[in-house]
């Protein structure tokens, strides 16, 4: 059964700061990976989807890699903002049988980025 | 132009009602998923249809029934609603096994 982790659950840093966000899981054999953020009260808004082959993705200040062999990724955030602030959340996609898949998710990291 | 739309946002009952939440998605895609949010923030996902066929249904009492009248289109209704039932449920939408379009939610409260 695979289960996500995400660490830290939470995390408050100054605006400008870069920051690394991790996600662990515990079966390799994942399809893709995909990383979303959910503003409270809101659905989620998908930022970065890396295929198992691909070892990075990037998108503006949003850098997000993939070491599928030991389970694990990361989110890059550069120069971060009070914009920024949000639940960010990991999602990795797995055969759940034939050719059907689903994504199971990590808790989160809730991060705010103070001015 | 909304990609996902889910209707009601909220939704507050008694104990034992039968409701239902509907969700619809214009981005041609031929996958819909129901996924449970609860107290604690967790996400976890309950059916999955593609081309209106049930593919996925996880671990999920059978009050739970989604009904696809087309590919657009996932309804979720629940019956004899209970107290544990309280939670954001959201719908979402993909081109097979790529990026997940997610609606805005419904949070149901049963009191």
């Amino acid at each position: 059964k695979q289960e996500v982790t995400q660490i830290p659950a939470a995390l408050s840093v100054p605006e400008g700061e870069n920051l690394v966000l991790n996600c662990s899981f515990t079966d390799s054999a994942i399809y893709n990976l995909q990383w979303f953020r959910q503003d409270p009260g809101k659905g989620l808004t998908s930022l970065l989807l890396i295929q198992s082959s691909q070892r990075e993705q990037t998108s503006g200040r949003l850098n997000a890699s993939l070491d599928k062999s030991s389970g694990r990724s990361t989110l890059y955030i550069a120069a971060s903002q009070p914009g920024d602030s949000a639940t960010y959340l990991c999602a990795v996609r797995t055969n759940s049988g034939g050719s059907n898949y689903k994504l199971t998710f990590g808790k989160g990291t809730l991060l705010t980025v103070n001015p | 132009d909304t990609a996902v739309s889910q209707t009601p946002k909220y939704l507050v009952t008694q104990m034992g009602n039968d409701k239902s939440i509907k969700c619809e998605q214009n981005l041609g895609h031929d996958t819909m998923y129901w996924y449970k949010q609860d107290s604690k923030k967790f996400l976890k996902i309950m059916f999955s249809y593609n081309n209106k066929e049930l593919i996925i249904n996880e671990t999920v009492p059978n009050r739970f029934s989604p009904k696809s009248p087309d590919k657009a289109h996932l309804n979720l209704h629940i019956n004899s609603l209970e107290l544990g039932d309280s939670a954001v449920y959201f719908c979402a939408s993909s081109r097979s096994v790529y990026t997940q379009y997610f609606g805005p939610g419904t949070r149901l409260t049963v009191l």
